[in-house]
């Protein structure tokens, strides 16, 4: 069994929508939880980080940690055309020594 | 703005040749990263280094192996390309200590072995 599981989708939503981006993991020892976005044919790139459990925002996304039930979310309110990319949920904790584990990614698509 | 660029968007290559792929880092980095990414297996961790002339295997080393002689720059190496190794492969680098393990990647290098 993976250490990371990812909600693996494809997801496809209207323009506007609200949109849930979920992850459970095994390895009590993480500590630090990030969402990423990978555009097509372009390498991923640092959303969000968030450390231990609650809640993050920034903007139209928020990102949510449960640690006492291994369950980060990552929500997208009025979701863009522009917010159709894959996303990975990564984890790490602070022995990992640089490394981080990742989800295998669910690709959102964001139709006008 | 952290740079991490790779030498290649795209590489075409035949069967048995040796291949490198480039990457360089300019935010002093001491961590850096080669993973492959295919559709349904994610990003697979290949080699780690975390220091110059330091490496560590990742989850998927054999058929690859890496070279780090300077800070700046990580190499991946193919010995011998096979068709299996046709796949995205991504650089990424992070600072030490953090804890936050916050990587910064490269925009890819597609990798065609026929």
């Amino acid at each position: 069994q993976k250490e990371v599981e990812q909600d693996p989708g494809p997801l496809s939503v209207p323009e506007g929508a609200i949109v849930s981006l979920n992850c459970t993991y095994s390895n009590s020892a993480f500590q630090y939880f990030m969402w990423y976005r990978q555009y097509s044919r372009k390498g991923p790139e640092l959303l969000m980080y968030t450390y231990s459990s609650g809640n993050k925002e920034d903007g139209r996304f928020t990102a949510q940690v449960d640690k006492s039930s291994k369950y980060i979310s990552l929500f997208i309110r009025d979701s863009q055309p522009s917010d159709s990319a894959t996303y990975l949920c990564a984890m790490s904790a602070s022995t990992n020594a640089g490394k981080s584990t990742f989800g295998d990614g669910t690709t959102l698509t964001v139709k006008p | 703005d952290v740079k991490v660029t790779q030498s290649s968007r795209y590489l075409v290559k035949r069967t048995g040749e040796k291949v490198f792929l480039e990457c360089v880092q300019d935010m002093d980095h001491e961590n850096m990263f080669w993973y492959r990414q295919d559709p349904g297996l994610g990003l697979r961790l290949i080699y780690f280094s975390y220091d110059v002339k330091m490496k560590e295997k990742g989850d998927i080393p054999e058929g690859y192996s890496v070279s780090r002689e300077k800070k700046e720059r990580f190499s991946l190496i193919l010995e011998s390309a096979s068709t299996n190794q046709t796949s995205m492969y991504l650089c990424a680098s992070s600072p030490r200590g953090s804890g936050k393990n916050i990587q910064y990647f490269g925009a890819g290098t597609r990798l065609s072995v026929l």
